[in-house]
């Protein structure tokens, strides 16, 4: 298996601009979570899905952010507009629901997102 | 607020020697987790240690739990320049749709060849 695929890997983007940050997770995993991760906050979770429907997304910091998943082998985590202060880097991770999702997660590589 | 603080922030050691990093929690558990991570990459799982267990080993690496006192410690010994990276504990709480991993701040654990 793959693991975890994020796109893009970097983005560069101008402030008012509109961002989408692309994950698949792995094959068979039905929970999906985005994180997003930097110095001061560390990391952070957003969002997450279950069976494509999300559960608990109390931990986007507004309404500038939205998630979705269409179907089980895609998600999107957009930022309409962007800011400076969304600067991070956005990881999304995956689990098998089996256990729950507190067993292990497996993390894509991210995406550093610089806003300027 | 972080449900799990590691302890130390930062930890510099020499190759070889063992390295320990602790984990304080402040609400109930069912289970903690410790994840790694290298410069520039995503988080990797390590070890899972149930609420009631008190300790588990897998390779060089060996996690403690004590409940009564809400902490963790991993140990990692015989270390090697590879094992530089942040480490990271995460502690599964609550239950139902309120059930959720919550990460720390990490431990910078740098390995001096």
């Amino acid at each position: 298996d793959a693991g975890v695929i994020q796109s893009p890997r970097h983005e560069v983007t101008e402030m008012g601009q509109e961002v989408t940050l692309r994950c698949k997770p792995i094959s068979g995993h039905d929970y999906l979570f985005w994180y997003r991760q930097t110095m001061m906050r560390g990391l952070e979770l957003l969002i997450y899905f279950n069976n494509n429907v999300p559960i608990d997304d109390s931990g986007m910091p507004e309404d500038r952010f939205s998630a979705k998943m269409p179907n089980a082998s895609f998600s999107t985590l957009k930022i309409q507009p962007s800011e400076p202060r969304d600067s991070a880097v956005y990881f999304c991770a995956s689990s098998r629901g089996l256990a729950g999702f507190y067993n292990e997660q497996f993390f894509g590589p991210g995406t550093r997102l610089t806003v300027l | 607020s972080q449900q799990g603080e590691e302890d130390p922030q930062a930890l510099s050691i020499q190759e070889g020697e063992n390295a320990t990093m602790n984990c304080s929690y402040k609400t109930s558990i069912n289970n903690l987790q410790w994840y790694r991570q290298n410069s520039g990459r995503g988080l990797v799982h390590l070890i899972l240690i149930r609420s009631n267990e008190r300790e588990k080993h897998s390779g060089r690496l060996r996690v403690t739990l004590d409940t009564s006192k809400k902490s963790s410690s991993l140990l990692i010994t015989a270390s090697r320049a590879a094992d530089t990276a942040s480490y990271f504990c995460a502690t599964d709480q609550g239950s139902g749709s309120a059930r959720q991993l919550t990460f720390g701040s990490g431990t910078q654990l740098t390995v001096l060849p």
